[in-house]
């Protein structure tokens, strides 16, 4: 198994640029999420999704959309780039079981906008 | 805002000797996770402690949870240069909104040979 893979590895964007990153996991997980890490703030949600075809907003979902067609893939665009969202971003997927809900990360994608 | 804040932010020890990393919270919480991070890599879930437990071993991690004082911990016993990594909890609860899973901003661990 592959896990949880991201695709790019890395990207430069100039500001208002759009991208599409993808996630893809074959672990037959039912929840997926996006999160993006700034130096010194942890990890943040952006979005994340409890199954295909839903999605929710996390702490920090403004400049972002998500899409998730199938349930093996979940996408995080950025329509309209700009400066504050250079970061390196994160998903991750889980199958919780009650009270546990373990999450696996991909390697992330470091996205610099200029 | 934060839910989960680590303490210290940095430890530097000699090889062979423990790290002990703390993990305050501000609500209640279903369970309680750390992760590590190597450098450039994704965070590696480590272990996990519910709500009703008040300490879990696995191997030489053993993670301790205070749900009166909301905070935990977690011993790295006899640790080796491989330790070297970012540590973070994590809490996760469901509220109103449905999941609610914050990252706290971490623990620098390095362990010099």
């Amino acid at each position: 198994n592959a896990g949880v893979t991201q695709t790019p590895k890395f990207r430069v964007l100039k500001t208002g640029q759009s991208m599409t990153l993808l996630c893809a996991q074959d672990m037959n997980h039912e929840y997926m999420y996006w999160y993006r890490q700034d130096p010194g703030m942890g990890l943040r949600l952006i979005h994340y999704s409890v199954g295909e075809g839903t999605t929710a907003k996390g702490e920090v979902p403004d400049g972002y959309n998500v899409s998730r067609l199938k349930k093996q893939n979940f996408l995080l665009g950025l329509e309209s780039a700009a400066p504050s969202q250079t970061s390196v971003y994160f998903c991750a997927s889980s199958y919780p079981e009650a009270g546990a809900d373990t999450q696996y990360f991909g390697p992330g994608t470091r996205l610099t906008v200029l | 805002s934060q839910q989960g804040e680590e303490d210290p932010q940095a430890l530097s020890i000699q090889e062979g000797e423990n790290a002990t990393m703390n993990c305050s919270y501000k609500t209640s919480i279903n369970n309680l996770q750390w992760y590590r991070q190597n450098s450039g890599r994704g965070l590696v879930h480590l272990i996990l402690i519910r709500s009703n437990e008040r300490e879990k071993h696995s191997g030489r991690l053993r993670v301790t949870l205070d749900t009166s004082k909301k905070s935990s911990s977690l011993l790295i016993t006899a640790s080796r240069a491989a330790d070297t990594a970012s540590y973070f909890c994590a809490t996760f609860r469901w509220d109103n909104y449905g999941q609610n899973f914050v990252f706290g901003p971490g623990t620098r661990l390095s362990v010099l040979p």
